[in-house]
């Protein structure tokens, strides 16, 4: 099945504490982004990747760190995770970019920093 | 910059009514439109896209929207609503195509259907 795989679903961590959230899809997928999805707020872009070894930032950035090593994942890592960062994230993936083919998204790993 | 406003955090309409979420856009180019749909505890679906052909699109489970320059609009709506509708709808604008593009969501509407 063509799917976005993230783990975990759910994470309650501790201020300063490093964590990864991985994401993986099985499409083939050039094109994969990190959304955070807070109340009133919509979606908002964390960062994106074109391709293997090309990442940009998105719209809130601060904070995060991507890798894209391989073109089925791109973790997105936390290094010294605030409060300010609990929130729901998404990650999706797109064959060519969204405005042509849109995005699957993964299921959402609801996160917690206390 | 590319924006796009929901008008109505919160809709409520009854099973049978006629479904209408409102999304505005602002882009300086012709836009590329989305609408996505949220159900509780999954990630969003695509439910239809606009991409400068037909004016008005059909996506899947009955819904569709109309693109109006004139207004800036591309509101949803689907004729008769049913209970299985109940779900978060997010619209989303692009300016760009190709692997340079990048989706600006809405902030949502949550859409209730009561019996």
């Amino acid at each position: 099945e063509a799917q976005v795989t993230q783990n975990p679903r759910y994470l309650i961590t501790v201020t300063g504490k490093k964590l990864t959230v991985t994401c993986s899809q099985n499409m083939n997928h050039e094109y994969m982004s990190w959304y955070r999805q807070d109340p009133g707020l919509g979606l908002r872009q964390i960062y994106y990747s074109m391709n293997v070894e090309v990442t940009d930032k998105g719209d809130v950035p601060e904070g995060y760190k991507v890798s894209r090593k391989e073109k089925r994942n791109f973790p997105l890592i936390l290094e010294s995770p605030s409060p300010n960062q609990t929130s729901l994230y998404f990650c999706a993936s797109s064959l060519g970019g969204p405005s042509n083919y849109g995005y699957t998204f993964g299921s959402g790993t609801r996160l917690t920093v206390v | 910059a590319q924006s796009v406003t929901q008008l109505g955090s919160h809709v409520s309409v009854s099973e049978g009514a006629l479904v209408l979420l409102r999304c505005n856009y602002s882009s300086s180019v012709p836009p590329y439109l989305f609408w996505y749909v949220q159900y509780p505890n999954q990630g969003l679906q695509l439910l239809l896209k606009y991409t400068s052909a037909a004016t008005l699109v059909k996506g899947i489970n009955g819904f569709e929207a109309e693109f109006k320059k004139s207004e800036t609009s591309f509101h949803l709506t689907k004729p008769s609503a049913h209970m299985s509708d109940a779900a978060e709808y997010f619209c989303a604008v692009s300016q760009n195509p190709g692997t340079a593009s990048k989706l600006t969501f809405g902030t949502g509407t949550r859409l209730q259907v009561t019996l």
